[in-house]
């Protein structure tokens, strides 16, 4: 198993560009995420997903966009990037939130807007 | 509003010595509470995971209590060792997330 990937691992925006931050995972877990890590700020949630079709708020959605088309893929859609959106990006899975278990994270990708 | 609190401020202990990590958190009612460790440049691993029924939980040298009147964890690393060193989060579960602390960095002294 690969666990959770995430691609790429490093980006550099210019303000007003778009992207997509992919994010797989290959051990059918039901619930996926997206956290971002800012110095002294910890991981906030941005979206998650408790199985295909179905998405939710975090705690900082403005500015991105998920979709979840399949119980594999999770992508983060920037579309109009900002400065305030340089920040270190995870993905995480886990089997489902309710059942106790641990979060899987991938490693992470680092963008930079310009 | 929520919030979970963890010290801002870096831990530095000596090798052999127990490191102590608090989590202190307001306005939640978590089933359970998880610690990560995160290394630089590296995604945050799942550590040990307390339910809010269990006081205490050990695995190897590493040791969680739970304490919901006081809302609070303790995270214990005893004999530590430089290895140990890395940033710490806690995280709580709540209406279906799983929400981070900002995390505490330890560094172990040889």
């Amino acid at each position: 198993n690969a666990g959770v990937t995430q691609t790429p691992k490093f980006q550099v925006l210019k303000t007003g560009q778009s992207m997509t931050l992919q994010c797989a995972q290959d051990m059918n877990h039901e619930y996926m995420s997206w956290y971002r890590q800012d110095p002294g700020m910890g991981l906030r949630l941005i979206h998650y997903s408790v199985g295909a079709g179905i998405t939710d708020q975090g705690e900082v959605p403005n500015g991105y966009n998920v979709s979840r088309s399949t119980t594999e893929d999770f992508p983060l859609r920037l579309l109009s990037a900002a400065p305030s959106q340089t920040s270190v990006y995870f993905c995480a899975s886990t089997p489902t939130l309710r059942s106790y278990n641990e979060q899987f994270f991938g490693p992470g990708t680092r963008l930079t807007v310009l | 509003s929520q919030k979970i609190e963890q010290n801002s401020e870096a831990l530095n202990i000596q090798e052999g010595k127990t490191a102590t990590l608090t989590c202190n958190y307001t306005n939640y009612s978590p089933a359970y509470l998880q610690w990560y460790r995160q290394d630089p440049g590296r995604g945050p691993v799942f550590l040990l995971l307390i339910r809010e029924n269990e006081k205490e939980k050990r695995k190897e040298r590493l040791k969680v209590t739970f304490d919901t009147t006081l809302k609070q964890s303790l995270f214990h690393i005893t004999a530590s060792q430089p290895a140990d060193s890395a940033t710490y989060l806690c995280a709580l579960d709540t209406t279906g997330k799983l929400i981070f602390g900002q995390g505490t960095t330890l560094q172990v002294k040889p």
